[in-house]
């Protein structure tokens, strides 16, 4: 069963416009971390935001933030002001505790477009 | 400070070589992750050091891969009698420690070719 979904494969939005960017996840965990990534065309892996599951509040990060709603499994991206800069593919990720699994697993991702 | 380093930045070989991948993670943390990401795709988990512990490594695809860890430190990934499908970006991060709290810094990957 598929952890981490993003159904967005691609994504338009005009400059200094907000964009959201769908993440919902499984897990019977009672405890996890829920990231979110950005992958310019250079490749590189740049963490952008991180939600654990017990926090309160949504996290932000700057023009960055996290729409959390636990009982519906989905941890949004919102991007406020988009820049030519945010064009990339984003990932969203979890990290379960429980168990012997520490790695990340990530969504199939979302290529976002800024237009001018 | 320095991030996570990774060489060769590109390889190409051919079907059937042997190759090494190296990370070097950032300085202090204890846990190293390799992942792999076939063009288009996600990031597919390979192997997780964390000490002086046993890797876990449940997301190798084959018994051509193998990965060690020198003195907690260093990392090397290793593809024996490389096949095409073996062709990605290998993906090494680092992180502190493994809380759910802890953020993986990834390095700028490898970009491996199979011939």
């Amino acid at each position: 069963a598929q952890k981490i979904t993003q159904t967005q494969p691609g994504m338009f939005v005009q400059e200094k416009e907000a964009v959201t960017l769908d993440c919902t996840y499984d897990t019977s965990d009672p405890s996890y971390g829920l990231f979110w990534y950005k992958q310019p065309s250079s490749g590189e892996m740049i963490f952008l935001i991180y939600q654990g599951s017990y926090d309160q509040q949504n996290a932000t990060e700057g023009r960055y933030s996290l729409n959390f709603q636990k009982a519906r499994k989905s941890a949004n991206l919102v991007i406020s002001a988009s820049q030519l800069g945010d064009s990339a593919m984003y990932f969203c990720a979890m990290r379960e505790v429980a168990g012997s699994a520490r790695q990340l697993t990530f969504g199939s991702g979302t290529q976002l477009t800024v237009l001018p | 400070g320095a991030g996570v380093s990774q060489s060769p930045s590109n390889k190409v070989t051919e079907k059937g070589k042997d190759v090494e991948l190296r990370c070097d993670p950032i300085s202090g943390h204890t846990a190293l992750y390799w992942y792999r990401q076939s063009l288009g795709q996600g990031l597919e988990f390979l192997i997780y050091f964390q000490g002086n512990s046993a890797p876990d490594k449940s997301g190798l695809p084959s018994d051509r891969f193998s990965a060690e860890r020198t003195g907690g430190s260093v990392s090397t990934l290793t593809i024996q009698r490389t096949q095409q499908e073996d062709s990605a970006v290998y993906l090494c991060a680092s992180s502190p420690r493994h809380r759910s709290g802890e953020t993986q810094y990834f390095g700028p990957g490898t970009r491996l070719l199979v011939l």
